[in-house]
């Protein structure tokens, strides 16, 4: 069974602050690991899709690194903006193949 | 080109009631997944489809829910004999494989009154 968990749960931040959180996985049989923002009303979109360990993806004030040998990956938000307030979901595939998604950090910029 | 298509965006039901939702994936797409959200929840995988392997069942609630996919194209979710906890936003996804990423449908609205 693979378990991708995140952390935290919830974070707020003001405005201008930059932020990070976590997600975590089995490193054994290691194949891609995918991070998706999520904002209410909205449907899932995807930010990186990640797969060399030291991968290092960037989009914006938005970054990721990937660390497979240890099993995790930091998604990284500078200078938040109250835009950037979602759910932000990470996912790994297990090993039927299937992607598995952690339960997400919730994201809240106050201006 | 085209998205993932879902429909119809709402659908507002009886308890009791059987719905059928649909999904159109994106040309190509080998691998589509069905999802739900409940209220202030997170997002629960429900199915899996990849290309002509036997689907990955194991999110499905209970054995009123069911779901096909007619070869690499569209996929139907019926549930039948709804209850008022199916209520729920169904998103469908697909992807070309899962190193690749996936493209999220606007989501079905299901209220079971």
């Amino acid at each position: 069974i693979l378990n991708v968990e995140q952390s935290p749960q919830s974070l707020h931040v003001q405005e201008g602050d930059s932020t990070n959180f976590t997600c975590s996985f089995p490193s054994s049989n290691f194949y891609a690991l995918h991070w998706y923002r999520w904002e209410t009303a909205k449907s899932p979109e995807a930010l990186f899709v990640m797969t060399l360990n030291g991968d290092e993806k960037k989009k914006g004030r938005i970054s990721a690194t990937l660390n497979t040998k240890e099993g995790y990956s930091y998604l990284y938000i500078k200078g938040s903006q109250p835009e950037d307030s979602a759910t932000y979901l990470c996912a790994s595939p297990g090993v039927t193949d299937k992607l598995i998604f952690g339960t997400g950090t919730r994201l809240q910029v106050f201006p | 080109g085209a998205g993932v298509s879902q429909s119809p965006s709402n659908k507002v039901t009886e308890k009791g009631k059987d719905v059928e939702l649909r999904c159109d994936p994106i040309s190509g797409h080998t691998a589509l997944y069905w999802y739900r959200q409940r209220l202030g929840q997170g997002l629960e995988f429900l199915i899996y489809f990849q290309g002509n392997s036997a689907p990955d069942k194991s999110g499905l609630p209970s054995d009123r829910f069911s779901a096909e996919r007619t070869g690499e194209s569209v996929s139907t979710l019926t549930i039948q004999r709804t209850q008022q906890e199916d209520s729920a936003v169904y998103l469908c996804a697909s992807s070309l494989g899962t190193s690749r990423e996936q493209f999220f449908g606007p989501g079905t609205r299901l209220t079971v009154l």
